[in-house]
């Protein structure tokens, strides 16, 4: 059982948007900024799409943006394409043994 | 252009020891926290292990805890793990990927193809 919760599928069709949580707890999510969101398409290493809950890195479209309330963190995707099926993880910083927590991750599907 | 590469990955029997390299180039390595995650076939990401930058912290995952090792030599730009005890459950692809701060929490925005090891005896 994963540390953070995701659901396991989301779907969109393209041109709408979509949002993936990412629930954790006060000693995770809820209590640092340092919540992550990677992008993985099969075979591939993943992606970092968003750090520190709402950055973007360098190069990645502005139709990814993050956000948080509480214990869950979201990543919204916006104007969907084709290209932007598949597997969705989150990941935060948590004050205890386990320092990095992931997501069980959520598979997208643009219909 | 960052680049890392893996490599050590393979076949080893339950109980026996691997030790995975990951080699990296493009930027400057010192200067970043390292991390390893790993995923097994058809499940999602785990977080395994991270060094801080300058090699004065390790961390690991309560499930590899005492079994694997976590090092890095910055002179040549390589991160490496050390695996031990291996389990059937440790099969997986390892990737090796670059923090974005000198320590754990700023996002993992290098990575690695991954080396794959098997358990199996």
């Amino acid at each position: 059982q994963s540390a953070l919760t995701q659901p396991a599928s989301v779907s969109g069709s393209p041109g709408r948007s979509i949002t993936i949580s990412c629930t954790g707890t006060s000693s995770d999510v809820g209590g640092y900024n340092y919540v992550s969101w990677y992008q993985q398409h099969p075979g591939k290493a993943p992606k970092l799409i968003i750090y520190d809950v709402t950055n973007r890195p360098s190069g990645v479209s502005n139709r990814f943006s993050g956000s948080k309330s509480g214990n869950t963190a979201s990543l919204t995707i916006s104007g969907l394409q084709a290209e932007d099926e598949g597997d969705y993880y989150c990941s935060s910083y948590a004050s205890s043994t386990t320092l990095v927590v992931f997501g069980g991750g959520t598979k997208l599907t643009v219909l | 252009q960052a680049h890392l590469v893996e490599s050590g990955g393979g076949v080893v029997q339950p109980g026996r020891s691997l030790r995975l390299s990951c080699a990296a180039s493009g930027f400057t390595f010192r200067n970043h926290g390292m991390q390893w995650v790993r995923q097994a076939p058809g499940k999602g990401l785990e977080w395994v292990a991270v060094i801080y930058y300058d090699g004065s912290q390790q961390y690991y995952a309560d499930s590899v805890k005492g079994r694997f090792t976590i090092s890095r030599d910055n002179s040549k730009n390589t991160l490496y793990l050390q695996m031990s005890g291996l389990r059937a459950e440790d099969s997986a692809v390892y990737f090796c990927a670059r923090d974005q701060g000198h320590y754990h929490h700023n996002g993992m925005d290098v990575w690695g193809q991954g080396a794959t090891v098997t358990v199996s005896s």
